[in-house]
């Protein structure tokens, strides 16, 4: 069983347009995490959730949008899509929010915005 | 706020050579942590060193952490082909949950 799963692996789209990207945990971990890799391969945190609630959200643009319905799942919508948008999006999970827990990735989602 | 530089950014290496990658970090860290990704993956935890000056081993792969807990590397003996990928490291700042991850080290063996 896959510990930590995303959808899609790829997404292709247009300018402008609104997509989402589901992330799901069944390592039974209180906290998930996004973060964009870009064409660098540079990792950045994005959103953090811990049980639900938001507790990072970095500079990122308004048109990102978290949502946890519950701790296993971390979706990401994104709106009005962006070229700037292209990159790889991970999600994460960690045991709790302690600064040793080991996080554990998802296979990624490519987004290439046309 | 706490940055974590790594270097070098690249490193080719013919297989058989050694390889080391350097990560220092503006802040003290309570620990600091290894990724590997292979290309086209994602990062997968290697290792945590939480103690000053500790030294852990994989197989080849030998890590430490500085006396002062603001640096830390990885030294890989005799490269093979199989540890192509990019190495990172990450840690949180002293009081601080939030992992930093550095820029990475992109490895390539030449066979």
């Amino acid at each position: 069983d896959t510990a930590v799963s995303q959808t899609p692996k790829y997404l292709v789209t247009q300018m402008g347009n609104d997509k989402s990207i589901k992330c799901e945990q069944n390592l039974g971990h209180d906290t998930m995490y996004w973060y964009k890799q870009d064409s660098k391969k540079f990792l950045k945190i994005m959103f953090s959730y811990n049980n639900k609630e938001l507790i990072i959200n970095e500079t990122v643009p308004n048109r990102f949008s978290p949502k946890s319905p519950d701790k296993a799942h971390l979706n990401l919508h994104i709106n009005s899509l962006e070229l700037g948008d292209s990159a790889v999006y991970f999600c994460a999970s960690s045991q709790g929010l302690s600064g040793t827990d080991t996080q554990y990735f998802g296979p990624g989602t490519r987004l290439t915005v046309l | 706020g706490q940055q974590v530089m790594q270097i070098p950014q690249y490193q080719h290496v013919q297989e058989g050579e050694d390889f080391t990658t350097y990560c220092n970090s503006s802040t003290t860290l309570s620990n600091i942590q290894w990724y590997k990704q292979r290309p086209g993956g994602h990062p997968v935890f290697l290792i945590q060193l939480v103690k000053s000056g500790e030294v852990k081993k994989q197989k080849r792969l030998t890590f430490q952490f500085g006396e002062a807990k603001k640096n830390s590397s990885l030294h890989i003996t005799a490269t093979q082909t199989t540890d192509v990928g990019t190495y990172f490291c990450a840690g949180p700042g002293a009081g601080s949950y939030q992992l930093t991850f550095g820029k990475g080290t992109k490895l390539s063996v030449i066979p």
